[in-house]
């Protein structure tokens, strides 16, 4: 079963920011929030993770709501190497030791 | 290398044929994985190894597909008797460990029966 939901597609101006959400309403305490993305005809890529805190890292930002039942990827300036298929994954990492992946967004970076 | 390589890359298979997929993990990582994607999906969960041992195999399709990893390192994913229904790209995937870890991914071999 899903846990999270995200569009199925969204565009994106070059240079701009694109702001990929996530819901994941049901998502447990001790459940953090993950995001790989997946470039045509490449293995999927971590970007980031994070448990309640806002993260930022050298790739993206993730916000993440209060009640944690949603949460947004900011990629800040978007490239068009950015044109991939996002995924974001609840996960308990003490206890789950796989990643169960969706159907993902799939971001056009449009020049 | 420094990444998780996966050989062959394209494998084309007559249906009923034994196919053969290897993947070599990122030294000293002991968790493997292996995923199914078909096209235009996410990738599916198959296997999982902790060292030489699986641990998980719930994913495994059918008992036509096997896994191995004898010596806690390369693993082989083995499909029998091939049928259409498995073409596929096949992901292997490593860490260091298998709970806190991040997944590395290798670029997937593309299995195609004809």
């Amino acid at each position: 079963d899903a846990k999270t939901t995200q569009p199925p597609s969204m565009d994106c101006a070059e240079g701009r920011a694109a702001n990929l959400p996530c819901n994941h309403s049901t998502i447990s305490g001790n459940e953090y929030v993950y995001w790989y993305r997946q470039i045509h005809s490449q293995g999927p890529q971590y970007i980031i993770h994070g448990l309640k805190n806002n993260e930022t890292n050298e790739m993206a930002s993730l916000i993440i709501t209060e009640d944690r039942k949603s949460s947004t990827l900011i990629l800040p300036h978007a490239t068009l190497r950015d044109t991939a298929v996002y995924y974001c994954i609840v996960r308990a990492p003490t206890f789950d030791y796989k990643l169960t992946f969706g159907k993902g967004t799939l971001l056009t970076v449009n020049p | 290398g420094a990444g998780v390589s996966q050989s062959p890359r394209y494998k084309v298979a007559k249906r009923g044929q034994d196919v053969a997929l290897r993947c070599d993990p990122i030294s000293g990582h002991v968790s493997l994985f292996w995923y199914q994607q078909a096209l235009g999906q996410g990738p599916e969960f198959l296997t999982y190894f902790q060292n030489e041992a699986q641990l998980d195999k719930s994913g495994l399709p059918s008992d036509r597909f096997f896994a191995e990893r004898p010596e806690g390192s390369v693993s082989t994913l083995k499909i029998q008797r091939t049928q259409q229904e498995d073409s596929a790209v096949y992901l292997c995937a490593s860490s260091l460990s298998g709970y806190t870890g991040e997944l590395f991914f290798g670029e997937g071999s593309r299995l195609t029966v004809l």
